[in-house]
């Protein structure tokens, strides 16, 4: 069966440090991987997605990027932390394949909070 | 374009008494759609899911949902509540681009 995991699962950082969460997922071959944030008292927001290696969709300009250095590892990072960039961070997985379900599969999520 | 609107961003019942979760959606095509539940700091989990095959849907932990055509609403119910389903309900609705696209939830509290 699939698994996925996140971390860290807290996080605490001053402003301007730099950020990066990890996201693997086990059990399966070439997913689709994605990142959402969630800010307090609102829904979810997606950040990035990725059909494969070193493939990289951003929907939202901001102060965060991602990698897929691996076929099922998913990063996001951050030069320097904003206040505004507090929140529940999710990753996400779907199978890739052609014919497979559109549904999604959630880790755990990573609570940051900036300082 | 496809959305989804949750009617209700707060929902209150007592443990045993129905529950209802409203949801409506807009989309060009016969849509995916989907019910996830969140506890507190916890993931997203799926509840059910609707691909056409059958109106009614029945998901994990006593839950339903009915697609309704011709209302455009995919309602979640449950027949008594529990404590535990205490938590943070979205409805969602797949956008056709490898995307999903979320509902702004429903919190549901559960009374003793």
């Amino acid at each position: 069966s699939q698994t996925i995991h996140q971390w860290p699962a807290t996080l605490v950082q001053p402003v301007g440090s730099p950020l990066s969460l990890e996201c693997t997922v086990e059990g399966t071959s070439n997913p689709n991987l994605y990142w959402y944030r969630q800010a307090a008292g609102r829904g979810l927001q997606l950040l990035f997605y990725s059909v494969g290696i070193g493939q990289i969709s951003s929907e939202v300009p901001q102060n965060l990027s991602a990698s897929r250095p691996q076929d099922r590892q998913f990063i996001l990072s951050s030069k320097k932390l904003l206040l505004s960039d507090s929140g529940f961070y999710l990753c996400a997985w779907r199978t890739g394949h052609p014919e497979g379900t559109d549904t999604q599969y959630f880790g755990p999520g990573t609570r940051l909070t900036v300082l | 374009a496809q959305s989804v609107t949750q009617l209700d961003s707060h929902v209150s019942v007592s443990e045993g008494t129905p529950v209802l979760l409203r949801c409506n959606y807009s989309s060009s095509y016969s849509p995916s759609l989907f019910w996830y539940v969140q506890h507190p700091n916890k993931g997203l989990q799926l509840l059910l899911k609707y691909t056409s095959a059958a109106t009614l849907v029945k998901g994990i932990n006593g839950f339903e949902a009915e697609f309704k055509k011709s209302e455009t609403s995919f309602h979640l119910t449950k027949p008594s509540a529990h404590m535990s389903d205490a938590a943070e309900y979205f409805c969602v609705v797949y956008s056709g681009y490898n995307k999903l696209i979320f509902g702004a939830g429903t919190r549901l509290a559960v009374h003793p």
